[in-house]
């Protein structure tokens, strides 16, 4: 079975700092993109940044571009996101979904890991 | 980034009975490769969003054959033929052509 589980989720203050980890099986990790998405009660379902399977290629959504950064360890199964400079708008639940193979779009969601920015 | 627009937002739906939830996107969704990546979700409470429908009209693996969609251009429909209390929750649309990825607003289920 296709498993994702989050950790590394909590309480930051602004500007603060945070990693977050997601544990993969049950399928061929290096094979698929992976992406982190995010909900929050204000802005609803947000993409965040998604890598590529060998890790040669990444995006970012604007609203964490040059604070988030996506990184894979395929030796691993593990996929991380590394936020810095948290702002108060980034609090949210964080969901480490997997892309899909024959098709452009997003298969298996893990359960989410919940991130608070609040002094 | 494209917006995507869903309607209604709330759906009370008797059990038993069929329900239709829209989504229209701001711009046309069709990717270089000539597809449209158009998708259906669904979320219970507490559990984290779900794949039903991709590329318009296929449902994914394990999703029953109550669930259909349509659509083309920037209008798009998900069907549900007889509704059953598993059904209850939040459904999003989600467009997958062009990065980011973006969500409607979500339309709320309820029996």
């Amino acid at each position: 079975d296709v498993q994702l589980v989050e950790s590394g989720g909590g309480l930051v203050p602004p500007g603060g700092s945070l990693r977050l980890s997601c544990a993969v099986s049950g399928f061929n990790f290096s094979e698929h993109w992976m992406h982190w998405v995010r909900q929050s009660p204000g802005k609803g379902l947000q993409c965040v940044s998604n890598i590529h399977g060998a890790g040669i290629g990444t995006t970012y959504a604007d609203f964490v571009k040059g604070r988030f950064t996506i990184s894979r360890d395929n030796a691993k199964n593990m996929v991380y996101l590394q936020m810095d400079s948290l702002r108060v708008e980034d609090t949210a639940v964080y969901f480490c979904v997997r892309g899909t193979l024959h098709w452009n779009g997003l298969d298996y969601w893990g359960q989410g890991v919940h991130v608070t920015v609040s002094t | 980034d494209i917006v995507m627009t869903q309607t209604p937002l709330s759906l009370p739906v008797a059990l038993g009975q069929p329900a239709s939830i829209s989504c229209g996107s701001s711009q046309s969704l069709v990717h270089a490769d000539g597809n449209i990546y158009f998708n259906w979700l669904h979320q219970r409470p507490g559990q984290p969003p779900r794949l039903l429908i991709y590329k318009i009209s296929n449902r994914f693996s394990g999703v029953p054959d109550r669930f259909s969609g349509s659509g083309a251009g920037t209008d798009f429909t998900l069907e549900i033929s007889r509704v059953e209390a598993e059904d209850v929750g939040i459904y999003y649309c989600m467009q997958s052509s062009q990065f980011p990825h973006t969500f409607g607003q979500g339309t709320r289920l309820e029996i």
